[in-house]
């Protein structure tokens, strides 16, 4: 079965530019996930969707950054303006269902670099 | 807010030699444990989770993990590492004092010596 794929893998950007990512989810995964790894640190939740309702935006720095999931598939997570500080990798991951326990499978990251 | 410990962000290992990586959580009701990990320039792969059960639970590649509630921990164990373990860990908890959502510690980068 294929994974979750996000593109692009790489983005370099100058500060107050904007950019935005794609994520494509496992095929009949209901739940999508967009996390923030800042280097050295674990994953950060930044916005989990339902389909295509928001469960939870609390961490989403909703000044500048946006997600949407439109049709309950894809999605896509945009900055604007970046900072400095908005250098991570952007993992997408998904899951069947949205209960505690349940497995998160993850894509291979977009790596953003604001300089 | 309730937090999980990842002691040690540098671990190593020769290879054929135990790999022990330490988690520890903070929250009075244990939550769902699992671990993670992360090769270079790839996405996270589960290792493996407790929900509820057996305390001993294995994973993939030949590791396990002890959840003990006594000591809030679920340390990931394999008894002898291979060149291939060399990668980033991360535990991750979730439950209802973690706002119900995944809540990843900082990682351990285990490295393996031929």
């Amino acid at each position: 079965e294929a994974g979750v794929a996000q593109s692009p893998r790489y983005k370099i950007i100058e500060k107050r530019q904007s950019v935005a990512f794609w994520c494509n989810p496992i095929s009949g995964h209901a739940t999508l996930y967009w996390y923030q790894q800042i280097l050295g640190q674990g994953p950060k939740l930044l916005i989990q969707f339902q389909n295509n309702g928001v469960v939870d935006d609390s961490q989403l720095p909703k000044d500048r950054f946006s997600a949407e999931r439109l049709k309950g598939v894809d999605s896509t997570l945009k900055i604007q303006p970046a900072k400095l500080e908005d250098s991570a990798v952007y993992l997408c991951a998904s899951s069947e269902i949205s209960g505690e326990s349940d497995t998160q499978y993850f894509g291979p990251g977009t790596r953003l670099t604001v300089l | 807010a309730q937090s999980v410990t990842q002691l040690g962000s540098h671990v190593s290992v020769s290879e054929g030699a135990l790999v022990l990586l330490r988690c520890n959580y903070s929250s009075s009701v244990p939550p769902y444990l699992f671990w993670y990990v992360q090769y270079p320039n790839q996405g996270l792969q589960l290792l493996l989770k407790y929900t509820t059960g057996a305390t001993l639970v294995k994973g993939i590649n030949g590791f396990e993990a002890e959840f003990k509630k006594s000591e809030t921990s679920f340390h990931l164990t394999k008894p002898s590492a291979h060149m291939s373990d060399a990668a980033e860990y991360f535990c991750a908890v979730s439950g209802l004092e973690y706002g119900n959502k995944l809540v990843f510690g900082a990682g351990t980068i285990l490295r393996v010596k031929s």
